[in-house]
Formats: C-alpha cells, sequence, structure tokens
C-alpha cells in the first residue's frame, strides 16, 4: 500500500519562504506530484518529481529524495494569494498491477501580512 | 480551466434517494478519476477507469458505483444516499492514466448536500 505523511497546517509570513515537507512510503514509486487547492476548488498541478533533486518553477520548488522517501515544496516571495491547501501525491503500484496515485490529506497554509 | 466538465455543480439531496455525477474528460485523455472530498478531508480516491474499463478501486463504497462510456465521458452513481455522503466530489483525467510524468486535470466538482 500506500502511506503519505504531512503537516496538517502551517503559517507563513508575506514575502516570506516556506517549505512544506512531505514523506511517503510506497511500493514502485513513480513519482511524486504536489498540487494547490484553494478551499471549495479544484485542485490544480504544481510539481511533478521522479528523479533525485530539485525542480525549479518560477516561485515554487519540489524537491524529492527517493532514498529517504521525502519530498518538500517550496515557496518563496509569499503572496496572500498562495493561502491554500496543498497537497503531497505519489505514484506508486496498486493493485492488479497499474500504477496508482494517491493523495495526502494536504497542509493547510495560512500567510499572513 | 483545465478542460475537464462536470455536472451538475451543486445537488441537494434527500436521505435514502440516488444521485448521478457526470463527468466529461479534456479531449484526448482516456483516463477519468473519481475522488470524494469531505469538509476539511484529504482527497478519497474511488475509482479509476481507462477507456472504458475499470483499471483501480479505491475506498468505494458498493452503494457507489460507475462507468465510463465510448465517448469517454463517465457517471458516479450514488444510491441508498446517507448524511455522511455530503462531500465535494471531483472527476480528474489524464492522458494514459499511470505512464510516466502524467498529470491528473481535476474539473470543477460536484458539490453534494444530502439532507
Amino acid at each position: 500500500g500506500q502511506n503519505i505523511d504531512q503537516p496538517t497546517e502551517m503559517t507563513a509570513t508575506e514575502g516570506a519562504i516556506v517549505q512544506i515537507n512531505c514523506t511517503y512510503q510506497t511500493s514502485g514509486f513513480n513519482g511524486l506530484f504536489w498540487y494547490q487547492q484553494h478551499a471549495g476548488e479544484a485542485p490544480t498541478f504544481l510539481s511533478y518529481n521522479v528523479l533525485d533533486g530539485l525542480e525549479e518553477k518560477g516561485r515554487f520548488s519540489s524537491f524529492l529524495s527517493r532514498s529517504k522517501g521525502y519530498s518538500y515544496l517550496l515557496l518563496k516571495e509569499l503572496q496572500m494569494k498562495d493561502s491554500a491547501s496543498y497537497l503531497c501525491a505519489v505514484r506508486g503500484l496498486g493493485s492488479g498491477g497499474y500504477q496508482k496515485v494517491t493523495f495526502g490529506t494536504g497542509t493547510k497554509l495560512q500567510v499572513i501580512p | 480551466d483545465s478542460g475537464v466538465t462536470q455536472t451538475p455543480k451543486h445537488l441537494i439531496t434527500a436521505t435514502g434517494q440516488r444521485v448521478t455525477l457526470r463527468c466529461s474528460p479534456r479531449s484526448g485523455d482516456l483516463s477519468v478519476y473519481w475522488y470524494q472530498q469531505s469538509l476539511d478531508q484529504g482527497l478519497q480516491f474511488l475509482i479509476q477507469y481507462y477507456n472504458g474499463e475499470e483499471r483501480a478501486k479505491g475506498n468505494i463504497l458498493e452503494r457507489f458505483s460507475a462507468q465510463q462510456f465510448p465517448d469517454l465521458h463517465s457517471e458516479l452513481n450514488l444510491s441508498s444516499l446517507e448524511l455522511g455522503d455530503s462531500a465535494l466530489y471531483f472527476c480528474a483525467s489524464s492522458v494514459e492514466g499511470g505512464s510516466n510524468q502524467e498529470t491528473q486535470y481535476f474539473g470543477p466538482g460536484t458539490r453534494l448536500l444530502v439532507l
């Protein structure tokens, strides 16, 4: 099976940097996703990592260490609109031999002035 | 706009009733996923279809069923509804349903309220 762990809530200040961690256990790891979800809205894709290292995309970066089962999402120059839940999702081997994506419960980030 | 459409946007019904939620995937996507998200809860994977066939099953109740039609749209049927079924139901689609660097694109969701 798959198990994903991320903090429930975080608070950070506008203009600052925040790091949201995600640890996971899965069989047949084949990629890790980060999604952003504003309250009551659909999740939107932020990043994808399958190899170790850092992927940078504007103000957002995502890091992966496969050996440690660990990822983080780094948000720089925080803006008020970044207040949202951030979902870590892992793709691994599901039953029947097919790939399956499992979502964590999300980290609710509040950005304060 | 992700290109995934879901209808209806809102649905209010009574306990014991049956409802059908509809999803049209992005053009060219063969895989459809259904998720349930209760208030302040994470996304719970329900079921996945690929090109008309069931591919993976999550925590889907026996009262719930789904199918994917030849035109690739999908329907999620919820029956004998209970108060606890009140939630946001999301549909997502992807090109194949498991290949590398494949992203799921989410529809706007259907908000179901069972009274």
